[in-house]
């Protein structure tokens, strides 16, 4: 069975601090992605890496920045956390060079006062 | 036009009855069809995925592709309180989206007793 796992399930976090959230896998996946799911929005994609070292923004990159220095390991980094960015964050998984599906993991629901 | 679209709903289904949730896409060349189903406050879970024209049958769920037309369908068959939840269709090989997944915003079943 594919694991994804995230680093927390609930955070509270002030204005301007930096968040890092953590995801690993257990799978040996080449792709690991980032999104945040919100009321009315849908999934959209922040940030995808395809391979350790290398990453692609996504739909709405603006305020997170990512890392992959290990191939099972794939952090989400706010730089300065807005309340804008109260939301679910959701991390994924998939192998593979083409299109297959992903695995989700757990969710961190983010709350920024 | 949405590159995936789905009808928000709510579905309302009696317990018992077959479930029909009908997801189009824009793109042509699309490879790869993938269901989830994600219950509130959690993350989304693969139900099925298909990849050719026709149908495919995993227990009570039953995945539809028809490329021509450019939809997919699930259906689920005696549905359950339980199957009570969100499914989010999301489509692989859209444009240039790699080896990334395009999901729909989801469709609400509710399954009454």
């Amino acid at each position: 069975d594919v694991k994804v796992t995230q680093s927390s399930r609930y955070l509270v976090k002030r204005t301007g601090e930096k968040v890092f959230l953590e995801c690993v896998q257990d799978m040996d996946h080449e792709n690991m992605f980032w999104y945040r799911q919100d009321p009315g929005l849908g999934l959209r994609l922040i940030y995808f890496s395809y391979d350790v070292k290398m990453k692609e923004k996504g739909d709405i990159p603006e305020g997170y920045s990512v890392s992959r220095e290990k191939k099972e390991r794939f952090s989400l980094i706010l730089e300065s956390a807005s309340t804008n960015q109260t939301s679910m964050y959701l991390c994924a998984s998939s192998f593979g060079r083409v299109p297959t599906e992903q695995y989700f993991g757990p969710g961190t629901r983010l709350t920024v006062t | 036009q949405k590159e995936v679209e789905q009808n928000s709903g709510p579905l309302s289904v009696p317990e018992g009855a077959i479930a029909s949730l009908n997801c189009t896409y824009s793109d042509r060349v699309s490879q790869s069809f993938f269901w989830y189903r994600q219950y509130s406050g959690k993350s989304p879970e693969l139900i099925m995925s298909i990849y050719s024209n026709g149908d495919k049958e995993d227990g009570r769920f039953t995945a539809q592709l028809n490329k021509a037309s450019q939809y997919v369908s699930l259906l689920i068959r005696d549905s359950q309180p339980s199957d009570s939840a969100t499914y989010l269709c999301a489509v692989g090989g859209i444009k240039a989206a790699g080896n990334k997944l395009t999901f729909g915003g989801g469709t609400r079943v509710l399954v009454k007793p």
